[in-house]
């Protein structure tokens, strides 16, 4: 199995902020690597696939890029609505993987 | 839209099996494929597995000996079947369109099992 590592688990941050999520394989995907938002209580919400594209009707604050084996995702200015868990997930093999989640906070 | 509906029992005993059904709307399932997950409370997601509408299936290779998934064109259903559950298969199932990112996912079903 390709095993994610995301990194920070967890951070603070204002309304305004730019953020950076980072997301590693254990191996080379490509750019088979899509990003989720999850709020408590909903299911996941798609928000970036193939390591760059934005899926419709997500915000444009949010952006994603990389390749190979490491992938950020940023959210250029956080807004109140954004405080919630993100999820990495590689699309390059079944099964189906995840990172472990970063969970964003209001500090 | 597209939109994804669990249902199925929110208990089931331990050794039993726990059967999900996820009902389609606003489109056909056929030419895709659909996943299901699961999500124990306060932990991450996992990938149970993905049906193609031809019957062509992926399980997870940690779960593989105790599913089974199916569909159903003509009610626009696909199903999950997970044989001997026990309290760590207790946990919200999700159902999703597979395109290799889920792009449409239901509201999830919690599943408990406990006697």
């Amino acid at each position: 199995d390709i095993q994610m590592t995301q990194s920070p688990s967890s951070l603070s941050a204002s309304v305004g902020d730019r953020i950076t999520i980072t997301c590693r394989a254990s191996r080379n995907i490509g750019r088979s690597l899509n990003w989720y938002q999850q709020k408590p209580g909903k299911a996941p919400n798609l928000l970036i696939y193939a390591a760059s594209s934005l899926q419709s009707g997500v915000p444009s604050s949010f952006s994603g890029s990389g390749s190979g084996t490491e992938f950020t995702l940023t959210i250029s200015s956080l807004q109140h609505e954004d405080f919630a868990t993100y999820y990495c997930q590689q699309s390059y093999g079944t099964p189906w993987t995840f990172g472990q989640g970063t969970k964003v906070d209001i500090k | 839209q597209v939109q994804l509906q669990e249902s199925g029992p929110g208990l089931v005993k331990p050794s039993e099996t726990l059967s999900l059904t996820c009902t389609v709307s606003g489109g056909s399932i056929s030419h895709y494929y659909w996943s299901w997950f699961r999500q124990p409370a306060g932990k991450g997601l996992e990938w149970i597995g993905r049906i193609f509408t031809s019957g062509s299936t992926n399980y997870n290779p940690s779960l593989k000996s105790r599913v089974t998934m199916s569909s159903d064109t003509s009610k626009n259903q696909i199903s999950l079947n997970l044989t001997s559950v026990t309290a760590a298969d207790s946990a919200v199932y999700y159902c999703a369109r597979d395109r290799s990112f889920m792009d449409v996912w239901g509201k999830g079903t919690t599943v408990t099992v406990s006697s």
